[in-house]
């Protein structure tokens, strides 16, 4: 395994247009979050999935935003009618958490997605 | 809520220390320490656990206060290999059986030779 891969690494798309990223995570994590990062700024949460199943979406999260991890395994997050603001990099972690260590095992980070909206 | 880093920059000389602060409102959980190089993902340094456990890493350790909900990062040495943004995320119960990874907006450290 080679860690937490996300496709593409760069999208450039016109303002109004849907896209759709994907993250797979290390094979035997069954958590898998979404961050947002700007220039200067830290990782901004936008959700994560315990397994197959989504716990928490950011209250700051716009309905034009979507993600989904159906199987438990790979994860995709789809923007639609995308704004020059959701310009970003869109960062994918993992991590294995159980009930006796929770969310004490470190998270994995994939490279992310450059988003561009012109 | 996101965890308040301090402080936002330092620049170092090669082989001087730094601390790094991190604090939260909420009640944590765990710290956890990353560093991100300019065009890299963020990279794991350490989590730190209720009880004011001390962890090191070569020449970088971190304390947690879980009754002041602070933690902080030592730099000993520093190395140019240091140099990069480093984050603190902080893991909360956010409710409804539900625990959340926030990150401060991140320190800025660069050494120089």
């Amino acid at each position: 395994d080679t860690g937490v891969s996300q496709n593409p690494r760069h999208k450039i798309t016109k303002r109004g247009q849907n896209v759709t990223f994907r993250c797979d995570p290390i094979s035997e994590h069954n958590r898998l979050y979404w961050y947002r990062q700007t220039l200067g700024q830290g990782p901004e949460f936008l959700t994560y999935f315990q397994n197959e199943a989504q716990l928490e979406k950011s209250r700051l999260l716009s309905d034009r935003f979507s993600a989904e991890r159906p199987k438990g395994s790979f994860s995709t997050l789809e923007i639609q009618r995308t704004e020059q603001g959701d310009s970003a990099m869109y960062l994918c972690a993992s991590s294995l958490a159980s009930f006796t260590t929770g969310l004490n095992t470190e998270a994995f980070f994939g490279q992310g997605t450059r988003l561009t909206v012109v | 809520q996101q965890p308040v880093q301090s402080p936002q920059a330092v620049i170092l000389r090669e082989g001087e220390d730094a601390v790094i602060n991190c604090s939260s409102s909420k009640a944590l959980y765990s710290v956890h320490w990353y560093r991100q190089k300019h065009g890299e993902a963020p990279v794991f340094l350490m989590i730190l656990l209720k009880g004011g456990e001390q962890k090191g890493h070569d020449k970088i350790s971190a304390s947690f206060n879980e009754k002041k909900q602070q933690s902080s990062l030592y730099l000993t040495a520093s190395q140019l290999s240091y140099s990069g943004t480093y984050f603190c995320g902080t893991a909360a119960y956010s409710g409804a059986g539900s625990y959340q990874l926030t990150f401060g907006k991140g320190t800025k450290l660069s050494v120089i030779p």
